[in-house]
């Protein structure tokens, strides 16, 4: 069974750095692209960030490049996502996605 | 880059046939296969259409997918509605590398 299950969110100042991650479970996950989503309250879905199996390319949307880092580590079957510079706009829930096949997400507030 | 565009809301009746559709601003539709998410208020998005007409194991075949180049649009159909059906549906496709989702389009079974 596939299972994603993302940690790190909470509440930061805007600003303020805030490190996400997810592992990954019940697939071959050095072999596949690895997502993060997100939601803000009310919104929907928007592509955040991508990388390849090895991590040797990384894609970004527009609303995050300069200020997000995403990275993997396949000996432990997980990506996280390194979000610095927050806005209140980064406010939202955060998933994890591998193709159809999404984590629960986290919630990350940017709030002073 | 291009965009994906859904109307905001639909509604119908239960045991009714309903299409939600999906736009491509630029570029052919065809191009890239295009996914659909269903989406209840506090849950997380549940794929119900993979590669344009692909239904996941356990996705009823009410729910059906299409494209359609001359329009360069998506269409997920859901036919027989049911209350359960009521929640939001977004398309998804690919740009190259990266991901594009449409607005939502908000179903109301009433």
């Amino acid at each position: 069974e596939v299972q994603l299950v993302e940690s790190g969110g909470g509440l930061v100042q805007p600003g303020g750095s805030l490190r996400l991650s997810c592992e990954a479970s019940g697939f071959m996950f050095s072999k596949y692209w690895m997502n993060w989503v997100r939601q803000a309250p009310g919104k929907g879905l928007q592509w955040v960030a991508n990388i390849r199996q090895d991590g040797g390319e990384k894609y970004y949307g527009d609303a995050v490049k300069g200020r997000f880092t995403i990275s993997r580590d396949n000996t432990k079957n997980s990506v996280s996502l390194q979000m610095t510079s927050l806005r209140v706009e980064d406010t939202g829930v955060y998933y994890c996605a591998w193709g159809g096949f999404w984590g629960q997400g986290v919630q990350v507030t940017v709030a002073s | 880059n291009f965009m994906l565009d859904q109307p905001h809301s639909v509604s119908e009746s239960p045991g009714k046939t309903v299409t939600i559709s999906c736009t491509r601003s630029s570029g052919n539709i065809a191009n890239n296969y295009v996914q659909w998410y269903k989406q209840r208020p506090g849950s997380t998005p549940t794929m119900v259409i993979y590669e344009d007409n692909q239904r996941p194991s356990g996705v009823p075949d009410r729910f059906s997918g299409s494209i359609d180049s001359s329009s360069n649009s998506a269409s997920l159909t859901i036919s027989g509605l049911q209350t359960d059906d009521e929640a939001d549906y977004f398309c998804h496709s690919y740009d190259r590398d990266t991901w594009v989702f449409g607005g939502g389009t908000k179903l109301t079974v009433l």
